[in-house]
């Protein structure tokens, strides 16, 4: 069965300062990743994912996650940290070509400071 | 388009208690799902369906139905409340299962008593 573990369940950063959201994940099959962000009050949101390819994948907002499938890892992060990056971001995974399910980590919340 | 409605935003019940939480959207997705929301336990799916009339069981789907009778439709039952299941309920579709970006309503926040 897949799990996923988010070291962190808070991570408290300055404003223009660099981040990093750790996730791990174990799996028996081949797996697909994924990380959302929920701002206050809101839904999920898909933030990025990696499928297949190259193993670093990039969002439209200068957020990247790179694969790392020796040591079971899809690390999400960014150089710079905005006041709006404030929200949880959550690290998912789904097993196998024909999955239906997706299994969510605990959550990271990030508290971006001025 | 609305993409994935929910209602009610907010609702109180007794233990024991009925209730219907619905989830509509507009997109012609045929994946849905609904996941409940607990601090520090991220996401757990509840049920999810594949189409009109296909539904499958989840990670917690005990106290939980759901059936899936339009492409547009998709409620989740609980038969007799209990306190456990005070949550915030999201309601997710996508064009295909799980692999294909999940589209998120705005939640339930539901506190049984």
């Amino acid at each position: 069965a897949q799990s996923v573990t988010q070291l962190d369940s808070q991570v408290p950063v300055f404003e223009e300062a660099p981040v990093e959201l750790r996730c791990n994940y174990s799996s028996s099959v081949s797996v697909y990743l994924f990380w959302y962000v929920q701002y206050p009050n809101q839904g999920l949101q898909l933030l990025l994912k990696y499928l297949s390819g190259s193993t670093l994948v990039e969002s439209i907002n200068g957020f990247e996650a790179e694969f790392n499938k020796s040591q079971t890892s899809f690390h999400l992060r960014k150089p710079s940290v905005h006041i709006s990056d404030t929200a949880e971001y959550f690290c998912a995974v789904s097993e196998g070509a024909a999955g239906n399910k997706l299994t969510f980590g605990g959550g990271t919340r990030v508290l971006v400071k001025p | 388009n609305a993409g994935v409605t929910q209602t009610p935003k907010f609702q109180v019940l007794k233990t024991g208690q009925s209730m219907t939480l619905q989830c509509a959207q507009d997109m012609n997705h045929e994946y849905m799902s609904w996941y409940r929301q607990d601090p520090g336990m991220g996401l757990r799916l509840i049920h999810y369906s594949v189409g009109a009339g296909i539904t499958d069981q989840g990670e917690v789907p005990n106290g939980y139905n759901v059936s899936r009778s339009t492409t547009e439709d998709f409620p989740l039952r609980l038969l007799s409340a209990a306190p456990s299941q005070t949550s915030v309920y999201f309601c997710a579709s996508s064009y295909g299962g799980s692999l294909e970006t999940q589209y998120f309503g705005p939640g339930t926040r539901l506190l049984v008593l």
